[in-house]
């Protein structure tokens, strides 16, 4: 049973690019998360998508950040105009319908030169 | 809001040394999960343990246990004769009952020395 999958598992984007990271969930799950981790930060939630819909998103930045988690295919976390504060390590995690346990992705490094 | 504090961090053992880390948390609802996650130098976080608010028994599981404390929201976490592979930062998290958000605390660095 293959895990929560993320890609890419680092990448680099220079200041004003778009960066997209993908998430596809555990098989069976359909709630998808996704946690930011900064050095100095730790571990912060960002946003909970079920298929089509965004259910709690009180921790994305109200600018320049968006997710999605359509019917086909994997969630996305899009960040447009890159700045090098949102270097970090970006999570994803899933769960099934009992909500209880998410399991985690590799994450992604995002570097912002 | 939910909040959940790893006041040591970094812990430092000999290798077959036992470890011990603490959490405390604090929210205001009675209905909620806590957990215990590690993250190796590789970097992935890793599922360990979960708890529901309405079940302080304490297990074992292998080499891990724990020791839930509803009187002093505390979630203590121990690793048992410690081997070099345990070495990694371990995240305690809370989660209310139907929030869906984890409130991580800052980790917990472990090192253990071979």
């Amino acid at each position: 049973n293959a895990g929560v999958m993320q890609n890419p598992r680092h990448l680099v984007r220079r200041r004003g690019q778009e960066a997209r990271l993908r998430c596809s969930p555990m098989k069976g799950h359909s709630h998808v998360y996704w946690y930011r981790q900064l050095p100095e930060e730790g571990l912060k939630f960002m946003v909970y998508l079920q298929k089509e819909n965004i259910i709690d998103e009180s921790g994305m930045p109200k600018e320049r950040f968006s997710a999605e988690f359509p019917k086909e295919g994997p969630s996305i976390l899009r960040i447009q105009q890159v700045v090098r504060g949102d270097s970090a390590a970006y999570f994803c995690a899933s769960s099934d319908d009992t909500e209880e346990t998410q399991y985690f992705g590799p994450g992604t490094r995002l570097l912002v030169l | 809001a939910q909040k959940v504090t790893q006041a040591q961090t970094e812990i430092s053992v000999v290798e077959k040394e036992d470890v011990t880390l603490d959490c405390v948390y604090e929210t205001r609802d009675t209905t909620y999960y806590l957990f215990w996650y590690k993250q190796p130098p590789s970097g992935e976080l890793v599922f360990l343990i979960r708890r529901n608010s309405f079940d302080e028994q304490n297990e074992i599981s292998g080499r891990y246990s724990w020791n839930f404390q509803k009187s002093t929201s505390s979630f203590n976490f121990t690793i048992t004769a410690s081997q070099v592979v345990d070495s990694a930062v371990y995240f305690c998290a809370l989660t209310l009952y139907g929030n869906n958000r984890l409130a991580f605390g800052k980790g917990n660095q472990v090192v253990v020395i071979p």
